[in-house]
């Protein structure tokens, strides 16, 4: 089965206002995380990756806090913009033997209100 | 430059019939993964190929096979269609095999098996 997965399956937020996107996983190895966008039509883009000696990494405007001890992740928006409508999904990035297969949660999709 | 390309773009197939969906990486990269997606779910990983080999195979049956050419470009082909591979298709190209590098996903091919 899927070693991730995400809390809410959709997450409406008003223009401007910062988003929080939630994933939890399972497999307590895991140690590569990443999260993707995905618009209508297109395939999943690459937002910001955390390893899991990290605890937190930020882009623009982007912030990945990851937290081993509940084996949960998070992915903040600041200043939420209507380009970023879209599907987000956490993957992990996990090995087995000599490949390095991406595990996806379900997605969350998230709608900017003007 | 060229992202990663897919083809078709989409197509329409009815059950028992096979089908080829092509891939062509980013110049330069060498490992091509492919994975389907099912409306409303998570990309799911179906196979990894690096230098024309199979470095992973997803928990799909032996209707679905893929192979890489010597420029790197990749086939998928799955046999006796069923309506639930009716899925996007999405290839992922990246420059090795590991963690360090990151995957690179085509718009995918739509396939509907009727």
């Amino acid at each position: 089965g899927e070693s991730v997965g995400l809390h809410l399956p959709t997450l409406s937020v008003q223009e401007g206002d910062n988003s929080i996107i939630n994933c939890a996983y399972s497999n307590s190895a895991s140690d590569y995380f990443i999260w993707y966008k995905q618009e209508s039509g297109k395939g999943p883009q690459f937002i910001i990756d955390i390893r899991s000696n990290m605890d937190k990494r930020q882009g623009q405007r982007v912030t990945v806090l990851l937290n081993k001890t509940v084996k949960h992740l998070s992915l903040q928006i600041a200043a939420t913009q209507p380009g970023d409508s879209a599907v987000y999904f956490c993957a992990e990035n996990g090995k087995s033997s000599n490949d390095y297969k991406l595990s996806f949660g379900a997605g969350t999709t998230v709608t900017v209100r003007a | 430059d060229a992202g990663v390309t897919q083809s078709p773009t989409h197509l329409i197939k009815t059950r028992g019939q096979h089908v080829t969906l092509r891939c062509s990486p980013i110049s330069g990269h060498k490992s091509v993964s492919w994975y389907q997606q099912v409306l409303g779910q998570g990309p799911q990983f179906i196979f990894q190929y690096y230098e024309k080999e199979e470095r992973g195979r997803g928990n799909f049956p032996d209707r679905f096979s893929a192979r890489q050419f010597p420029n790197y470009s990749s086939e998928l082909n799955v046999n006796a269609l069923l309506l639930g591979d009716s899925a996007l298709y999405l290839c992922a190209s990246s420059l090795g095999v590991g963690s360090s590098y990151e995957q690179y996903f085509g718009p995918g091919t739509r396939l509907t098996v009727t």
